[in-house]
């Protein structure tokens, strides 16, 4: 079982839509989670850090549900520019340092 | 452009020859990572430096594989023996706190 599951997609949406993507943890353990953004051939890019309280930013919402073991990221009125593959993101314990992503859930906006 | 730097960005070498990948990481950042990444996954952790001090290792890293951070700036990642598995985007990130800041990569390509 991989520590941190992911829908590959794609999720194919129109300009406008709201759609969500949906991300489990195995380590009940974990401590800070997040959403990267990642472009076609380009780095990882932090679009959010998750906490327990949910959090916004514009026109992106994550929440996170730790008795579920459950993060999502929802986006409303999406653009063409938000095409991209979202990783989720968790750092396991405080004593390690090193990020496990999933493997990523492709969106596509399209006009 | 202040953030993190690598070098080369495109490594296309033959089998069995060594190669060996630069990282410059944010300068005020004391912390150092190295993923690796293939198509269709997310990155995966290697190896982790504070400082000059390597403190964390996956056990993807095989005895082929070895990095440094002599000095507590720049980072080297070396291959020895490259294997047509080690073809992918190696990944270096810096942080100072919890968020890790990724450079652009090297994609490596053993034929």
């Amino acid at each position: 079982r991989k520590e941190v599951e992911q829908d590959p997609g794609p999720f194919n949406v129109p300009e406008g839509a709201t759609v969500a993507f949906n991300c489990t943890y195995s380590n009940s353990a974990s401590q800070s989670f997040f959403w990267y953004r990642q472009d076609c051939r380009k780095e990882p890019k932090l679009l959010m850090s998750v906490y327990s309280s949910g959090n916004e930013d514009g026109r992106f919402t994550a929440q996170l549900n730790r008795a579920s073991q459950y993060i999502s990221l929802l986006i409303r009125d999406s653009k063409l520019s938000d095409s991209a593959t979202y990783l989720c993101v968790v750092n396991e314990d405080t004593g390690r340092r090193a990020l496990t992503f999933g493997s990523g859930t492709r969106l596509q906006v399209q006009p | 452009d202040t953030g993190v730097s690598q070098d080369p960005r495109h490594k296309i070498t033959k089998r069995g020859q060594n190669v060996t990948f630069r990282c410059d990481p944010i300068s005020e950042h004391n912390r150092l990572y190295w993923y690796r990444q293939t198509l269709g996954q997310g990155p995966e952790f290697l190896t982790y430096f504070q400082n000059e001090a390597q403190l964390e290792k996956s056990r993807l890293l095989s005895d082929r594989f070895s990095a440094e951070r002599p000095k507590g700036s720049f980072s080297t990642l070396e291959i020895q023996r490259t294997e047509q598995g080690d073809s992918a985007m190696y990944l270096c990130a810096s942080s100072s706190q919890e968020t890790q800041y990724f450079g652009p990569g090297t994609r490596l390509l053993v034929l």
